[in-house]
């Protein structure tokens, strides 16, 4: 089945440092991917559709200088948290829809960010 | 527009007991239907999928669904409880095809076993 991969698995860094997320599709091009943000025992909240070669489309309340997405190649989209704070600690999570899978998502393993 | 409601937000049974899990949606397109498992700490993995072929359709770890348009239901269902079963479950509408495929989450059934 497709792959999508994200790295890193978890990262913990200071307050006010930029700390950036990859999302890639390992064995399918993906012109769009989706970032989501999910706190404890809650469902996925979709931040971004990313969209290879142009800007990211973002959701209502995300704000698009904090959360930085860009989608250089059709198998890469990277989500940055800039000047990170502790509300910022979250589990992100990527997916990729795969081409003429009547839109099923791949998901990828998700990343833990603890900012101290 | 579409929507997803999961109608429980925990399910609690026990060890070789049969699961249900409900999940009604609302979608203007011909929807594709899904349903995920999470782990904690985990990504979330594919259980089973409803793509407008069979209306029952059958999962891994011997999981089903069963797509009903006149109810526009497509609750999950497993003959015995495994305590691994254990985790959380997301129900996920998307168009078939056309419109917007950003897709729609349920807000999670969190699947309790007890041994």
């Amino acid at each position: 089945g497709a792959v999508v991969s994200q790295h890193p698995s978890w990262v913990i860094c200071k307050s006010g440092t930029s700390v950036k997320i990859e999302c890639r599709s390992l064995d399918f091009q993906a012109t769009t991917m989706f970032w989501y943000r999910q706190f404890p025992k809650q469902s996925l909240m979709l931040m971004a559709t990313s969209n290879e070669g142009s800007k990211a489309t973002y959701e209502q309340g995300v704000e698009k200088d904090k959360f930085l997405i860009n989608h250089a190649s059709l198998t890469l989209s990277t989500l940055t948290v800039t000047s990170a704070h502790p509300e910022d600690s979250s589990f992100y999570i990527c997916s990729a829809p795969r081409p003429g899978a009547n839109n099923e998502q791949f998901f990828g393993p998700g990343t833990r960010l603890t900012v101290l | 527009a579409q929507s997803v409601t999961q109608l429980d937000s925990h399910v609690s049974v026990s060890e070789g007991t049969p699961v249900l899990l409900r999940c009604n949606y609302s979608s203007s397109y011909s929807p594709s239907l899904f349903w995920y498992v999470q782990h904690p700490n985990k990504g979330l993995q594919l259980l089973l999928k409803y793509t407008s072929a069979a209306t029952l359709v059958k999962g891994i770890n011997g999981f089903e669904a069963e797509f009903k348009k006149s109810e526009t239901s497509f609750h999950l269902t497993k003959p015995s409880a495994h305590m691994s079963d254990a985790a959380e479950y997301f129900c996920v509408v998307t168009p078939a095809s056309g419109g917007s495929y950003i897709p729609t989450f349920g807000r999670g059934t969190s699947l309790i076993v007890h041994p």
